[in-house]
């Protein structure tokens, strides 16, 4: 149990569908990031927000939204997805000074069709 | 370009033996390195942390080091048991605040 709990740990979407992941955190960090992992890829850093503010949108494409409504939430929107989005979408969160650690979620696994 | 560099090809080692593992860079200048630890299908898993101004960092049978001329990381597992395997990833301070950069890992197995 790292303290940060994503749900659905699974999801399958058609390309058409909508749907959302969700993280929470409950450790009082400020930081949280959305990373993509997908096989035999390095983890790919999506969004990072700081004190709910986003500080990072590393070019990733618009049908990705993501939301951060305070700290300890964070939501990933899908919608219009593609089938090579398929992959393992890791929410993490971090203490505000520089250098901390990251405290990884479980993830949740997506599988376009 | 920026580039992150694991050993791709899974590391195979005999119980109690040292695994090493290597994190090459090129193109960054990193305030530090960290290194973590990532089962199936789970999320990673922090273990060590090294700055710059650090040789070396060690926590019980982990050891860290961190060359900077070489633009290198050495992972060490010294006394390996099976239940150390696992993919390890070494990620670092890109040098935008809390953005960290990971490379692909290296799968380790420890066979009895």
């Amino acid at each position: 149990e790292t303290g940060v709990t994503q749900t659905p740990r699974h999801l399958v979407m058609g390309m058409t569908n909508k749907k959302s992941l969700k993280c929470e955190q409950h450790l009082g960090h400020n930081a949280m990031y959305w990373y993509k992992q997908s096989a035999k890829k390095p983890l790919e850093l999506m969004f990072v927000y700081n004190f709910k503010e986003q500080t990072e949108n590393n070019s990733v494409p618009s049908r990705f939204s993501p939301e951060c409504p305070n700290s300890s939430h964070l939501f990933l929107h899908l919608h219009t997805l593609q089938p090579e989005d398929s992959a393992l979408y890791l929410c993490a969160s971090s203490p505000p000074q520089s250098g901390g650690e990251l405290f990884f979620g479980e993830g949740s696994r997506l599988t376009v069709l | 370009s920026q580039k992150i560099e694991q050993n791709s090809e899974a590391l195979n080692i005999q119980e109690g033996k040292t695994a090493t593992l290597t994190c090459n860079y090129t193109n960054y200048s990193p305030a530090y390195l960290q290194w973590y630890r990532q089962d199936p299908g789970r999320g990673p898993v922090f273990l060590l942390l090294i700055r710059e101004n650090e040789k070396e960092k060690r926590k019980e049978r982990l050891k860290v080091t961190f060359d900077t001329t070489l633009k290198q990381s050495l992972f060490h597992v010294t006394a390996s048991q099976p239940a150390d395997s696992a993919t390890y990833l070494c990620a670092l301070d890109s040098g935008g605040y809390n953005k960290l950069i990971f490379g692909a890992g290296t799968r380790l197995a420890v066979h009895p």
